[in-house]
């Protein structure tokens, strides 16, 4: 299967503060997808962005797919933001869109 | 009811205990999954479905059987499940033949005791 690092495992922010959380995969890939994980355990989708940028209010993200790596951008940090990002990726050769993920990133911001 | 749905939200079962976990999808897709999500360990795909078909069974013991009676539905019975099987587990929809862009449920949190 297909190896995706996410780093890093922790941050921890202030309030407004901006981040970048980075993926990289080891395989090609056609499907990318970034998630946050809430404190219940449900995934959001955040993007679907197996290659360019996309942009949704405070959040970005761009991948770049001949280098392997996708990156997650948050600008002015929020309480609300804390929780789990997930990477997730599938491969041209995956079943069905089956999903390889990340082992995740940690972000607490506080006020 | 929008998007996907799991029932129940919790469970907590013995290990002679038999249960199955519901996940219902509202989105016209036509693939669904069924993931795990242990403590420390990435999420892992244990079952694929297109069709009503099963795909992939990920190595995934006997006592863990899905059942997938239409494109809408799918189901996961639990039998004889041992402590170390207690995890979230998560289903996910997709568009065969689309992007497969997957959408999650909210998960229902097994306790095996």
């Amino acid at each position: 299967g297909i190896q995706v690092e996410q780093s890093p495992p922790d941050l921890i922010l202030q309030e407004g503060a901006n981040s970048t959380l980075r993926c990289n995969f080891s395989d090609s890939v056609n499907n990318l997808q970034w998630f946050h994980q809430n404190p219940w355990g449900q995934l959001i989708n955040l993007f679907y962005i197996p290659s360019g940028t996309k942009q949704n209010g405070r959040l970005s993200a761009t991948t770049v797919a001949t280098e392997r790596y996708s990156l997650l951008y948050i600008s002015s940090s929020q309480t609300t933001d804390s929780g789990v990002y997930f990477c997730a990726v599938g491969g041209r050769g995956s079943t069905l869109g089956r999903l390889y993920f990340g082992r995740g990133t940690q972000l607490t911001v506080w006020p | 009811e929008t998007g996907v749905t799991q029932t129940p939200r919790h469970l907590v079962m013995g290990m002679t205990n038999k249960k199955s976990l519901k996940c219902e999808q509202h989105l016209g897709h036509n693939a669904m999954y069924w993931y795990k999500q242990s403590a420390k360990k990435p999420l892992e795909l244990m079952f694929v479905y297109s069709l009503e078909e099963r795909v992939e069974n990920n190595s995934v013991p006997s006592r863990f059987s899905p059942e997938c009676p239409n494109s809408s539905h799918l189901f996961l019975h639990l039998h004889t499940l041992q402590p170390e099987d207690s995890a979230l587990y998560l289903c996910a929809s997709s568009h065969r033949g689309s992007s497969y862009e997957q959408y999650f449920g909210p998960g229902t949190r097994l306790t095996v005791t």
